[in-house]
């Protein structure tokens, strides 16, 4: 069974600046994809980033980055010039290649403060 | 487009009340899901559909039945719920149910038993 730890439950970064947040997993698979999804007050859960384990390459999608390390089984994300828009809880996520159920993590919760 | 709609968008019963939920996604994926959010909590997942039939069943009580009537469309049928079941429910769609195949949610149902 998977595991995925966010330790940081709160957070909170001031507008322009940027702020990197934390996920550790644990699975003994070796080939999976991890993601960070966004659910701001609206509730919708929003893809942000996604990253295949067989590529060392990080991900970036605009203000958006990662920081995979797969030894270390760490997927941070890092948010640059960070909006009042980017308030929201953010979930860290695993799945295997081998299935399709994603482990969420316990959730950070991003104030942007203006 | 990536989007998946779920509707009503808020919705309270009593403990008697039969409801449904509905979701639906146009963007030709085959597999479904459900999921139940506790506040502050990652999602959970219900129930998966492949294809139009139930793939897994996450020991969900019975006073939930969920229903697909063609690759579009998810249903959630509610009976004879209890107050603890008042949660925000997720609909999400994936192209399949392959590792690689990422899963996108829709704005959920508030649900409120009284």
């Amino acid at each position: 069974a998977q595991t995925v730890t966010q330790s940081q439950p709160e957070m909170s970064v001031q507008e322009a600046e940027t702020v990197t947040l934390s996920c550790t997993y644990d699975t003994s698979e070796s080939n999976y994809y991890l993601f960070w999804y966004k659910q701001p007050p609206s509730r919708q859960m929003i893809l942000v980033i996604r990253q295949e384990a067989y590529k060392q390459q990080n991900a970036t999608e605009n203000r958006f980055s990662v920081n995979f390390q797969k030894a270390a089984k760490s997927f941070s994300l890092k948010i640059s010039d960070s909006q009042l828009g980017d308030t929201a809880m953010y979930f860290c996520a695993f799945k295997p290649n081998a299935g399709n159920m994603l482990t969420f993590g316990g959730g950070t919760r991003l104030m942007v403060k203006p | 487009d990536t989007e998946v709609t779920q509707t009503p968008k808020h919705l309270v019963m009593g403990m008697t009340n039969k409801k449904s939920l509905k979701c639906e996604q146009h963007m030709g994926h085959r597999a479904m899901y459900w999921y139940k959010q506790k506040a502050k909590k990652p999602p959970e997942l219900m129930f998966v559909y492949s294809y139009e039939k139930l793939s897994i069943n996450e020991s969900v009580p019975s006073r939930f039945s969920p229903e697909c009537p063609n690759s579009s469309l998810l249903n959630l049928h509610l009976h004879a719920l209890q107050p603890e079941d008042s949660a925000l429910y997720l609909c999400a769609s994936s192209q399949g149910l392959a590792g690689s195949d990422t899963q996108y949610f829709g704005p959920g149902t508030r649900l409120t038993v009284l």
